[in-house]
């Protein structure tokens, strides 16, 4: 049962452009999201988050974006550069503090010169 | 500020051989640590967790096993290693409320 879910294995799009990284979730109990971004041979590197509380949250070109009835979260990054091309993990905790993330299968960001 | 070691960075063993991945984390105490495994073209699987020494939470039985010997310590084992079992491992600690990970370098492992 995945309970996380990123349903675009791939994006492409032009530098200066926005990019938008979408993200489902089936488990209610989430109560905190997270978007990491991975290079090739390297670790996942902490990006943004957001509480279930709030709706958005900002951090320069970085925007990630809540919908608790939709059970959907995006990112977006505006305006895109070549340097943002990586692969794109969504995550979720489990409200009550679990010691555990649920990850996505992430999406492949490929920005384009 | 904390840090987290992971090594080898590469490591290509043959099938039925014992497997040892260590991870350390610097600069804090009693962190949560996890090991993940992406396998080629899939996401990040959680294999064990520990939040204390001697504490191993174990999420998909497998050839694998973990120690944590020390409080910043964390070992990834497997006594016989599978054609299966090759993939990237990731070591990551935790330490606050909201569980953002930090992760380790990996390891790419291929057993042949």
């Amino acid at each position: 049962d995945q309970q996380v879910k990123q349903n675009s294995p791939s994006l492409s799009v032009q530098e200066g452009r926005i990019s938008i990284l979408n993200c489902d979730y089936t488990n209610s109990m989430f109560d905190y999201f997270l978007w990491y971004k991975k290079y090739p041979a390297e670790g996942p590197t902490f990006l943004i988050s957001i509480s279930s509380i709030k709706d958005k949250n900002e951090d320069g070109r970085f925007t990630v974006f809540l919908n608790k009835s939709a059970k959907h979260l995006s990112l977006h990054i505006v305006p895109s550069q070549p340097g943002d091309s990586a692969v794109y993990f969504c995550a979720a905790r489990t409200q009550g503090g679990s010691e555990k993330l649920v990850f996505g299968k992430g999406t492949k960001l490929t920005v384009n010169p | 500020s904390q840090t987290i070691h992971q090594w080898p960075a590469t490591l290509v063993q043959p099938v039925g051989s014992p497997l040892s991945l260590e991870c350390t984390v610097e600069g804090t105490s009693n962190p949560n640590l996890y090991w993940y495994r992406q396998a080629a073209g899939r996401g990040l699987q959680l294999l064990f967790y520990s939040v204390g020494i001697g504490q191993i939470s174990s999420e998909v039985p497998q050839n694998l096993s973990a120690s944590r010997p020390q409080d910043r310590q964390f070992i990834l084992s497997s006594k016989k290693l599978l054609l299966s079992d090759s993939g990237f491992y990731l070591c990551a600690w935790s330490r606050d409320k909201k569980n953002i990970q930090y992760f380790g370098a990996g390891t790419r492992l291929s057993v042949l």
